[in-house]
């Protein structure tokens, strides 16, 4: 198994361009996470998914911020436009959520690689 | 606000020492989680525990959960080098995690 794949593992873009990071999570899962890592903040998570379905996007930081999850084995999280301090790796992360959607996710986590962005 | 906090925020401790690590949360669970994040990477599963477990064992690793004090440890025993990374506690429902520990094993 691939895991999930991320791209681009690394993104240098200037202030006010639109930024578009990818996410295939692992075959069969169907719980998707995206989160944002940075030295001041920590690991914060920004949005999950269970079935396609966004469940929590309370962590979105702005409205600049969107993702999407077209169907079960693609994400993306959009930034636009973007700010210098959207600088952070984001992560993404699957697993197989077994229960009710919205429920406790008894699932270990699987990570991506992480996509680096930074913004001048 | 952050649900798991871990502490201490920096550990740094010689090879072959135990490492204890301390996690603590605010609101009832059914579970929580142990990762590990290498410099630049992603996260990586250490173990679970269910609210219902007291410890838990895997390898080198010791979890306890005490839910009367909502606090959870990582105990790694006869550290590696390679043990060097940061550490994480995450709880299930609210998904939010700590800042995590910075275990520092020196040679």
């Amino acid at each position: 198994d691939a895991g999930v794949i991320q791209s681009p593992r690394h993104e240098v873009t200037e202030m006010g361009q639109e930024v578009t990071l990818r996410c295939k999570p692992i075959s069969g899962h169907n719980s998707l996470f995206w989160y944002r890592q940075t030295m001041m903040r920590g690991l914060e998570l920004l949005i999950y998914f269970n079935n396609n379905v966004p469940i929590d996007d309370s962590g979105m930081p702005e409205d600049r911020f969107s993702a999407k999850m077209p169907n079960a084995s693609f994400s993306t999280l959009k930034i636009q436009p973007s700010e210098p301090r959207d600088s952070a790796v984001y992560f993404c992360a699957s697993s197989l959520q077994e229960g009710l959607a919205g429920g406790p996710n008894t699932d270990t986590q699987y990570f991506g690689p992480g996509t680096r962005l930074t913004v001048l | 606000s952050q649900q798991g906090e871990e502490d201490p925020q920096a550990l740094s401790i010689q090879e072959g020492e135990n490492a204890t690590m301390n996690c603590s949360y605010k609101t009832s669970i059914n579970n929580l989680q142990w990762y590990r994040q290498n410099s630049g990477r992603g996260l990586v599963h250490l173990i679970l525990i269910r609210s219902n477990e007291r410890e838990k064992h895997s390898g080198r690793l010791r979890v306890t959960l005490d839910t009367s004090k909502k606090s959870s440890s990582l105990l790694i025993t006869a550290s590696r080098a390679a043990d060097t990374a940061s550490y994480f506690c995450a709880t299930d429902y609210q998904l939010i995690w700590g800042a995590g520990t910075k275990l520092i094993i020196k040679p």
